[in-house]
């Protein structure tokens, strides 16, 4: 167990709909990092917060948007859901966001029908 | 920004020989390479990490070996077991601004058979 808390662990939803995804970071960590893993494209890196504070954007898409609350845990909004955002997404957390390592959650198994 | 190539995707190996995957980044600024290992459904887990300050590192059977100069590393495992069937994923980050943001290469799907 990595200590990082992600859920649900599965979401079966429709296109077109919005989805939340959660992740609580282990204890005393400060960063928060949120990636997507399809088939075709491994790990694609989609947004890093540091305390509260959103730090790096990689290949996020505009109908995606996250959040980190004061309380560190993180939230990734999906919305206007097609069928090619089915994928297992990751959030994964670290000390202080600075090249370290990064634990990950297991993951939210997301299925667009 | 950072593009990571890793090679091969897939590798077989007899138990007992030893695996070598390779990867080439882009940005010559990128000074931290960590590699991940992904077992079957479960999340990637750190193996190993170097940085651009050393060339090689060196962790029971594994060892990375960091060459700037033509902006590759590799991963190297050694006397190969079962246990080591996994997706490897290289890594690449550079700090700007201080942050890091690690760019994964594609994958490397590991099978070692008895």
């Amino acid at each position: 167990d990595s200590g990082v808390t992600q859920t649900p662990k599965h979401l079966i939803t429709a296109t077109g709909q919005r989805v939340t995804l959660r992740c609580s970071p282990r204890s005393g960590d400060l960063s928060v990092y949120w990636y997507q893993q399809s088939l075709d494209q491994g790990l694609q890196f989609l947004i890093q917060y540091y305390n509260g504070e959103e730090r790096a954007k990689g290949n996020i898409l505009e109908r995606f948007s996250a959040q980190q609350f004061p309380d560190l845990h993180s939230e990734l909004n999906l919305s206007s859901l097609e069928l090619g955002d089915s994928a297992l997404y990751f959030c994964a957390s670290s000390v202080q966001g600075l090249n370290e390592k990064l634990f990950f959650g297991s993951g939210t198994q997301l299925s667009v029908l | 920004g950072e593009n990571v190539e890793q090679h091969p995707s897939t590798l077989s190996v007899q138990e007992g020989d030893s695996a070598v995957i390779k990867c080439t980044y882009s940005d010559s600024a990128s000074n931290y390479f960590p590699w991940y290992k992904q077992e079957l459904g479960k999340r990637p887990q750190l193996i190993i990490d170097i940085r651009s300050n050393v060339g090689e590192k060196k962790d029971q059977r594994i060892a990375v070996t960091l060459n700037k100069t033509a902006k590759h590393f590799s991963l190297h495992i050694t006397e190969t077991q079962p246990e080591d069937s996994a997706v490897y994923f290289c890594a690449a980050s550079m700090t700007t601004d201080s942050w890091g943001k690690l760019q994964f290469g594609a994958g490397t799907q590991v099978v070692v058979t008895p």
